[in-house]
Order: structure tokens, then C-alpha cells, then sequence
């Protein structure tokens, strides 16, 4: 049974560019939740999918957007990559309903923006 | 005021002592409470949830106190390999999944 997984593990970008990242949930969850979590900090909360809508959102600017597909994995894209997008770009996965605990990191993506 | 608060350490200890680390929240709302652990650039893990009897799991011990807002974890006889960043996360409950991190605790575990 595999785990959360995420790709690519590292990615470097300059200032100004796009990037994606993508993350298949854990089989039978159909929910995933981002975090960033920079140098010396927890992880913070993006936004979270459902049923292929954003359904929460942590207090993060639009260039943050997001899309999960029907077969429950989600992308996250950012614009405008700032120096400050420099992080490990987690994915979480759960069952809808499920309780909090049961919620399941993927590996991360560590993004480098020069 | 950040809404999970922890000490952010380092905690230097030697092997077998006991440590404990401390976290306060600010949103009383919130219902669900956890430790992570999370090891130098890997994913955090659950340690252990907390519950408002207090729960031990082994050398680990949780309490939650919601009327401090205060959640604590112990742990007793430290091992090498506890070496780690440990997390306080608490989450509104509902059903809603989103989880709100401390900056986490760093304990290293020396001979």
C-alpha cells in the first residue's frame, strides 16, 4: 500500500518563474491538504481539496492556487515565485470526515527560489 | 500572538534523562491536539495525539490542560534517537482536517 508520494523531491526556480508541484493521496483518501514550511518553521497551511474543490484556505496570497484531480491527487502552482517561496512544500492526505489524526505526510518538495 | 506557541530549544540533554517540552494555543475553539516528530528534512510524523485525561505511549507522556490552553509532552529515559523536532499542532476538529504547527521544539540527545 503505497504512502502520500510527491514530486518532484527538489526543484529550483529563479524569481518571477511558475512551478508545480504534485502529490497522489495515500489509497483510499480522497482529501489533501498543503503546507509550506520554511527554514526554522512548522509547516503552514495552504488549503486543503475535497471532491475537487478548494474547500479551506490558510493566509496565503492568489499566486498560491491548487487543483485536485479525479483521481484524488492534487497540484499546487505558484506564480510569480518570490525568494520567499523558498521551502519544503508538504502533502498531507485523509479520509473526508476522518479524524484529524489520521492525516498522512507525503516526503515534501523542496523548493529553492535564486 | 501566534496561535501555537513552543520554546524553540535547543534542548541539549544526556541519554536517560527526562525532558519536558511545553506549547500554549490561543484559539480555545480548537478540539484535537497532537506531537509530531519530525526529523532533520524528512516529513513530520505523528507521535502521539492528546487527549484531556492526559496519555502515555511507552516513555511519552501527554497532557492537555484546555482551561491553561497548555499541552505538554514528557519523555522519559531519552535515547539517542529521539534526537528530533518535536511539533504541537492542534486542529479546530469538526471535521475540518486543517492542522495548525508550533515552530516545534528541537531536542538533541547526547552521550
Amino acid at each position: 500500500d503505497a504512502g502520500v508520494t510527491q514530486s518532484p523531491t527538489h526543484l529550483i526556480k529563479t524569481r518571477g518563474q511558475q512551478v508545480t508541484l504534485r502529490c497522489s493521496p495515500k489509497s483510499g483518501h480522497d482529501t489533501v491538504s498543503w503546507y509550506q514550511q520554511a527554514l526554522g518553521q512548522g509547516p503552514q497551511f495552504i488549503f486543503q481539496y475535497y471532491e475537487e474543490e478548494e474547500r479551506q484556505r490558510g493566509n496565503f496570497p492568489d499566486r498560491f492556487s491548487g487543483h485536485q484531480f479525479p483521481n484524488y491527487s492534487s497540484e499546487l502552482n505558484v506564480n510569480a515565485l518570490l525568494l520567499g517561496d523558498s521551502a519544503l512544500y508538504l502533502c498531507a492526505s485523509s479520509l473526508r470526515g476522518g479524524l484529524p489524526d489520521t492525516q498522512y505526510f507525503g516526503p515534501g518538495t523542496r523548493l529553492t527560489v535564486l | 500572538r501566534k496561535e501555537v506557541e513552543q520554546d524553540p530549544g535547543p534542548f541539549n540533554v544526556p541519554e536517560g534523562a527526562t525532558v519536558a517540552f511545553n506549547c500554549t494555543y490561543s484559539n480555545s475553539a480548537s478540539q484535537s491536539f497532537f506531537w509530531y516528530r519530525q526529523d532533520c528534512r524528512k516529513e513530520p510524523k505523528l507521535l502521539m495525539s492528546v487527549y484531556s485525561s492526559g496519555n502515555e505511549d511507552g516513555r511519552f507522556t501527554a497532557q492537555l490542560n484546555r482551561a491553561s490552553q497548555y499541552i505538554s509532552l514528557l519523555i522519559r529515559d531519552s535515547k539517542l534517537s529521539d534526537s528530533a523536532t518535536y511539533l504541537c499542532v492542534v486542529s479546530p476538529g469538526g471535521g475540518g482536517n486543517k492542522l495548525t504547527f508550533g515552530t516545534g521544539t528541537q531536542l538533541k540527545v547526547e552521550l
